[in-house]
Formats: structure tokens, sequence, C-alpha cells
């Protein structure tokens, strides 16, 4: 049973960058699609962006400017990062795996626990 | 953008009662790639449906999801007291971003 954990700081100040990393643990990270999706508190769900395996990401328009997604195979861990936060980031930060249906990958299958990271000086 | 509208907000219900979750998008969703999940305070969202209708592996019958195009359902038949939780539905549309609607909770009455 593949599981994710993701880890990193709880705290960061703004203007600064957020670094979260997503370890994988139970399965190859390889040939699967990986997400992270975020949650401020009391609200809804964001996602964020993804990137294949092989290392080819894909973001949210909302964060282009301000995005990195990349994967490490031989940590069997990929990782966000987010420059020039401000309080609106603030959020729970998950990472998750595509499920594939069909050929296409689209749901979410599996999801780590979830980290809060709060944005403040 | 697809916005996915979820109504209602808060559905009030007691245990063994049927909820019915709407989940409505501004543009048709291809292929009927969409999906529900569950979530409960403190947890991960979890999988119940995807493919509109395909239950998620260890998802009991009592959970179904039917719709296509624009409009979206996930039925609960009898709820169990473990069933209380916010409910979110899922697109992949065309062109991201791909997007949550904004859940309905589920309440005991």
């Amino acid at each position: 049973q593949v599981q994710l954990q993701e880890s990193g700081p709880g705290l960061v100040k703004p203007s600064e960058t957020l670094s979260l990393t997503c370890s994988v643990s139970g399965d190859s990270i390889s040939g699967f699609f990986w997400s992270w999706i975020r949650q401020p508190p009391g609200k809804g769900l964001e996602w964020i962006g993804y990137i294949h395996s092989t290392g080819s990401p894909f973001y949210n328009p909302s964060f282009k400017s301000r995005l990195t997604i990349s994967v490490d195979t031989s940590k069997n861990h990929f990782s966000l990062k987010l420059t020039s936060v401000t309080a609106a980031d603030t959020a729970v930060y998950y990472c998750a795996r595509y499920g594939c249906d069909g050929g296409k990958c689209y749901f979410f299958d599996h999801w780590g626990q979830g980290i809060l990271v709060t944005v403040s000086s | 953008e697809i916005v996915l509208t979820q109504s209602p907000g808060t559905l009030s219900l007691s245990p063994g009662e049927r909820a019915t979750l709407s989940c409505r998008a501004s543009q048709s969703v291809s292929s009927s790639y969409l999906a529900w999940y569950q979530q409960k305070p403190g947890q991960a969202p979890r999988l119940l449906i995807y493919g509109a209708s395909s239950r998620a592996t260890g998802i009991p019958d009592r959970f179904s999801g039917s719709g296509s195009g624009t409009d979206f359902t996930l039925a609960i038949s009898r709820l169990e007291p473990e069933d209380f939780a916010v409910y979110y539905c899922q697109q992949y549309g065309s062109s991201p971003p791909w997007t949550f609607g904004q859940g309905t909770k589920v309440e005991i009455k």
C-alpha cells in the first residue's frame, strides 16, 4: 500500500520561499503522476500542480510564476517550492498520487496526511 | 476554468436517511472525468467515486455516483454515523486548472 508523507517547515515568513517534500513509500514513484493540493483553514481544496516521474511538471496558472515542482526518483520523493509567499498561502498542503482509469489519470487515489504551513512574520 | 458548484452547502440528516448531493459544472466535463471525495475533520480527503460512477477500492455500495455533462450527483443510500463529513467533487477538464467544488457538509440532524 503506497503511503505519502509531507515534510517541511510549518512556518514561513512573508516574501520567503515555501519548500515541501513528499516522500513516497510502499511503491515506486516511477510511472505515476504526482500532485500538490492545498486547503486554507476552513476552506476548500485547490489544485496546485502535478509532475510525472519522468520530470514533466504542469502548474495551475494561478501559481505559475512562483511555483516549481520537481521529482527525485532516486530518493522516491517529489518537491514543491513556492516563492514570494504571503498570508494567503497559509494552508494545509497535501501531496497526492493520481489514479488512472481507461488510460487517463485524473483523480487522486492516495493522499498524504497534510502539513499545515503558516505564513507569518 | 471550469467552476464546480455544489449544493446544498449543508445537508442536515439523521442516520439511516438518504443523502443526495449535487455538483454542477459551468462547462461540460469531458468523458465524465469527475470524482467525489469525503473529508473528515483533521484528515486528508478520501476518494469515493471516479469516472462519475465508479466506486473506489473499499468504498461501500451505499455510495453511488451518477450524471454526465454538467450535472452530477453523489447519493448515500442509508447514512451511517461515519458518513457525516464534508464531500467534494473534482473535475478533470480539457485544460487546467482542474478544480474542486466548494464542498457539501453532511451533518447530523
